[in-house]
């Protein structure tokens, strides 16, 4: 059963600290790997993944996939109190007639002041 | 940008009470996606269209059934609503059609919370 594993499950943080989250899958037809951050409405798009060891960067957020692990890692920098969310990881995997997104549970990030 | 919209942003029914959720998206996508977020449990996904009157049930489908008359709106429609279906519902849509076509990403609407009394 494909399946992706998100941890930790929450995370306290305290402004200007650096984070990473984690992402592992075991998922058929693997394409590609999604991180999502949720804040109070719906999930927005941070990360599309298909490429191992190549960095994904925007501002304080990075993350990068191991397609031979099976792993991607969500690093942010220098943290503020709006990255406080759930982020959530996302694989797809070919399913037939088209392609199927298999969420983890997420991560909630808290960033204290 | 990208528009999802859904029809309501909280809704509060009956056991027994018939349901519809609408979702409408703007950037003419093929791939249209209807997933509930409970805590603990994540997004499960329900339902997916890949095309007008084409859909294909998710992990979840039961108790769910949807409607893609028009390729901009995917419906969900809960036959007789019951108390665990009580979550959060969330509509996506991607770009192009099955096979490795296309983008992965999905665009979310904002989300309807639903609480069946």
């Amino acid at each position: 059963e494909d399946k992706v594993v998100q941890s930790p499950l929450s995370l306290v943080v305290h402004e200007g600290d650096t984070v990473t989250l984690n992402c592992s899958y075991e998922v058929t037809n693997f394409r590609s790997l999604l991180w999502y951050k949720q804040e109070k409405k719906a999930p927005t798009f941070l990360f599309m993944l298909t490429s191992s060891g190549i960095e994904k960067k925007s501002g304080r957020l990075s993350s990068i996939l191991d397609k031979k692990e099976l792993f991607s890692i969500l690093n942010i920098t220098a943290t503020q109190t709006g990255d406080s969310a759930i982020y959530l990881c996302a694989v797809v995997g070919y399913g037939g007639a088209t392609n199927k997104l298999i969420f983890g549970t997420g991560t909630l990030l808290a960033v204290q002041p | 940008d990208v528009k999802v919209t859904q029809s309501s942003r909280y809704l509060v029914k009956r056991t027994g009470e018939k349901v519809f959720l609408e979702c409408v998206q703007d950037m003419d996508h093929e791939n249209m996606f209807w997933y509930r977020q409970d805590p603990g449990l994540g997004l499960r996904l329900i339902y997916f269209s890949y095309d007008v009157k084409m859909k294909e049930k998710g992990d979840i489908p039961e108790g769910y059934s949807v409607s893609r008359e028009k390729k901009e709106r995917f419906s969900l429609i809960l036959e007789s609503a019951s108390t665990n279906q009580t979550s959060m519902y969330l509509c996506a849509s991607s770009l192009n059609g099955g096979g490795f076509k296309g983008t992965d990403t999905q665009y979310f609407g904002p989300g309807t919370r639903l609480t069946v009394l």
